[in-house]
């Protein structure tokens, strides 16, 4: 079993749906949860971060993790062209926070 | 330049060319990274590096050397690669390494590494 496991796609969504990603893993010890944006021929950057079971959000995004399960989720409202992208999920461990582990990403397709 | 930029963009090589990978972050960060990333697979962590001393090398073959000369740049020496190792070599900075929660990763462009 991967550590981490995200569909790759690719989602295709008409402008203003709401979109839902999701990453399962398996390894218990990870605690950090993040949201990386990769557009294409750019490097990732990060969108969301959180260390906690339950919601966050920022703008038209909303992480959430349940722990128990071992899924997250990466909500984004409103869905706009501008948010075609690969969405990839990371997450580390406590006392190796800078050692990240990665899904495949999910390619994100907003149709005007 | 602002943030983390990479050099070259694009490189094509032969399995018996030597090539080397730059990197260079304008954040004031101590922490840099490589990671490779291929088509259908997750990005892989490649070398770790904290105020230029190595913390990680993940299995990474000898065939992929990394240096850092100080904490604002950092290279991928690279000789006798295989066709698999064409993929995006993407370079990323940190203030930390995430021990006092400052591990947020910054990402350059990467280069794109094509090996015939």
């Amino acid at each position: 079993q991967k550590e981490v496991e995200q569909d790759p796609g690719p989602l295709s969504v008409p402008e203003g749906a709401i979109v839902s990603l999701n990453c399962t893993y398996s390894n218990s010890a990870f605690q950090y949860f993040m949201w990386y944006r990769q557009y294409s021929r750019k490097g990732p950057e990060l969108l969301m971060y959180t260390y906690s079971s339950g919601n966050k959000e920022d703008g038209r995004f909303t992480a959430q993790v349940d722990k128990s399960s071992k899924y997250i989720s990466l909500f984004i409202r409103d869905s706009q062209p501008s948010d075609s992208a690969t969405y990839l999920c990371a997450m580390s461990a406590r006392g190796s926070n800078y050692k990240l582990t990665f899904g495949k990403g999910t390619l994100l397709t907003v149709n005007p | 330049e602002t943030g983390v930029t990479q050099t070259p963009r694009h490189l094509v090589m032969g399995m018996t060319n030597k090539k080397s990978l730059k990197c260079e972050q304008h954040l004031g960060h101590n922490a840099m990274y490589w990671y490779k990333q291929s088509a259908k697979k997750p990005l892989e962590l490649m070398f770790v590096y904290s105020l230029e001393e190595r913390v990680e090398n993940n299995s990474v073959p000898s065939r992929f050397s990394p240096e850092c000369p100080n904490s604002s740049h950092l290279f991928l020496h690279l000789h006798t690669l295989q066709p698999e190792d064409s993929a995006l070599y993407l370079c990323a900075s940190s203030q930390g390494l995430g021990l006092k929660g400052d591990n947020e990763q910054f990402f350059g462009p990467g280069t794109r590494l094509t090996v015939l």
